[in-house]
């Protein structure tokens, strides 16, 4: 089956610009997360879907991070505008169940965000 | 506070040199345990899920167990492909908590 699908694999910004993310996961995985990983560090999760709906945003920095997820299936991550300490990696997971049930999170390989 | 601890953060083995890699975990109503694996530059892969003490679960040179308190990850005569960073997540159900992950390195 095919992956967890993450667009773009790296990203260079400026302090105070906007940026996007785009992740497309496993086919007939209803949930959906996006997590944010600083380097040494684990995952971080930023959001969880279940289908188009928020199920946990209560980590998402919502003065300037935003995400959505259009017809239960694509989602994007939106930052702006963006800080040094946003620099990270931002990963992107799916999973046929919420919070663990019976299947693990499958992780796309992530966007790089760097910002100067 | 539900947390996940693992240890060593790093460790670096001759190759065929066994050992084992420790998760603890202090979370109330675990529903599932999970192994990643993470190499430089890519998402974490999924290794192994555990629900409850006793299980155990293998992969190769890989072999993870499952106590009330802990986790297990022992890797028999590692190769130096075998090199990355290992990390353990529990989930309650409704969450997910990450460990910081333990970076092996393996040495030909």
């Amino acid at each position: 089956e095919a992956g967890v699908a993450q667009s773009p694999r790296y990203k260079i910004i400026e302090k105070r610009q906007s940026v996007a993310f785009w992740c497309n996961p496993i086919s007939g995985h209803a949930t959906l997360y996006w997590y944010q990983q600083i380097l040494g560090q684990g995952p971080k999760l930023l959001i969880q879907f279940q289908n188009n709906g928020v199920v946990d945003d209560s980590q998402l920095p919502k003065d300037r991070f935003s995400a959505e997820r259009l017809k239960g299936v694509d989602s994007t991550l939106k930052i702006q505008p963006a800080k040094l300490e946003d620099s990270a990696v931002y990963l992107c997971a799916s999973s046929l169940n919420p919070g663990g049930w019976g299947s693990p999170l499958h992780f796309g390989n992530g966007t790089r965000l760097t910002v100067t | 506070e539900d947390q996940v601890t693992q240890s060593p953060e790093a460790l670096r083995l001759q190759e065929g040199e066994s050992s084992s890699l420790n998760c603890s975990y202090t979370v109330s109503g675990l529903r599932g345990l999970f192994w990643y694996r993470q190499d430089p530059g890519k998402g974490p892969e999924f290794l192994f899920t555990l629900y409850s003490a006793g299980e155990e679960k293998e992969k190769e040179r890989l072999k993870a167990t499952l106590t009330k308190k802990e986790s297990f990850l022992h890797i028999t005569a590692p190769k130096p492909e075998d090199s990355a960073t290992y990390l353990c997540a529990v989930t309650t159900g409704n969450q997910f908590y990450f460990g910081t992950g333990t970076s092996l390195t393996v040495i030909p």
